[in-house]
């Protein structure tokens, strides 16, 4: 059974820093590119970041570039989101969302969401 | 980047009755779209991907049709169960891949 279970949120003060795990079983993580998707309390839903299965390819919504980093350690199945820099607006629920298929094509599709993990950015 | 709209926000269905949802692009996807079904306090579930094309265990009811920048989800005879709302998601060019807005179905 596929698991995706994030960690790491909270409450942080603008400016501040959190850093967000999601750790993966029941699938061959490193076979799979992994994607960080938020959502505002009662609000849609935005694509955040994307990582390959081996990292080595990485893209960012222009809202959070240069503020956050994705990352994975394939050795321990768990794909990272560093946030700095946060601001009010940053306040949502974190998903982890691994990629649909195993493709040439970086896979841009969503199929296991973790639970969620919620970040709230105030002083 | 591809702005994604979907009407109506909320949709009120009487249960065994057809539930139609709209997705528009402000660009051609081809057929790179995808739905998911989000309930409450739960993450969102693949539906449909490329348009029309069911994920494993998605029940025959829900089923996808278009191309290009219009799109339809239906709900062929909706079940209580059904409530949530309902996301559409391009994957045709990114980055950034984007949603839209959702429609909210209700059971009447």
């Amino acid at each position: 059974e596929v698991q995706l279970l994030e960690s790491g949120g909270g409450l942080a003060q603008p400016g501040g820093s959190l850093r967000l795990s999601c750790a993966a079983s029941g699938f061959t993580f490193f076979n799979y590119a992994m994607h960080w998707v938020r959502q505002v309390p009662g609000k849609g839903l935005e694509w955040v970041s994307s990582i390959s299965n081996s990292g080595s390819k990485i893209f960012y919504a222009d809202s959070v570039k240069g503020r956050f980093t994705i990352s994975r350690d394939n050795s321990k199945n768990t794909l990272y989101l560093q946030m700095n820099s946060l601001r009010a607006d940053d306040t949502a629920i974190y998903y982890c969302a691994k990629a649909f298929r195993v493709t040439a094509v970086f896979e841009r599709l969503f199929d296991y969401w973790g639970q969620g993990i919620l970040v709230t950015v105030s002083s | 980047e591809i702005v994604m709209t979907q009407s109506p926000a909320t949709l009120s269905v009487f249960p065994g009755e057809r539930a139609t949802l709209s997705c528009t692009a402000s660009q051609s996807l081809t057929s790179s779209l995808a739905w998911y079904q989000q309930k409450r306090g739960q993450p969102p579930r693949l539906l449909i991907y490329d348009a029309s094309t069911r994920a494993t265990g998605i029940p025959a009811r829900f089923s996808g049709s278009g191309s290009g920048t219009e799109f339809t989800l239906t709900i062929s005879s909706l079940q209580s169960e059904d409530l949530a709302i309902y996301y559409c998601q391009q994957y045709h060019n990114w980055p950034p891949l984007t949603f839209g807005g959702g429609t909210k179905v209700e059971i009447k």
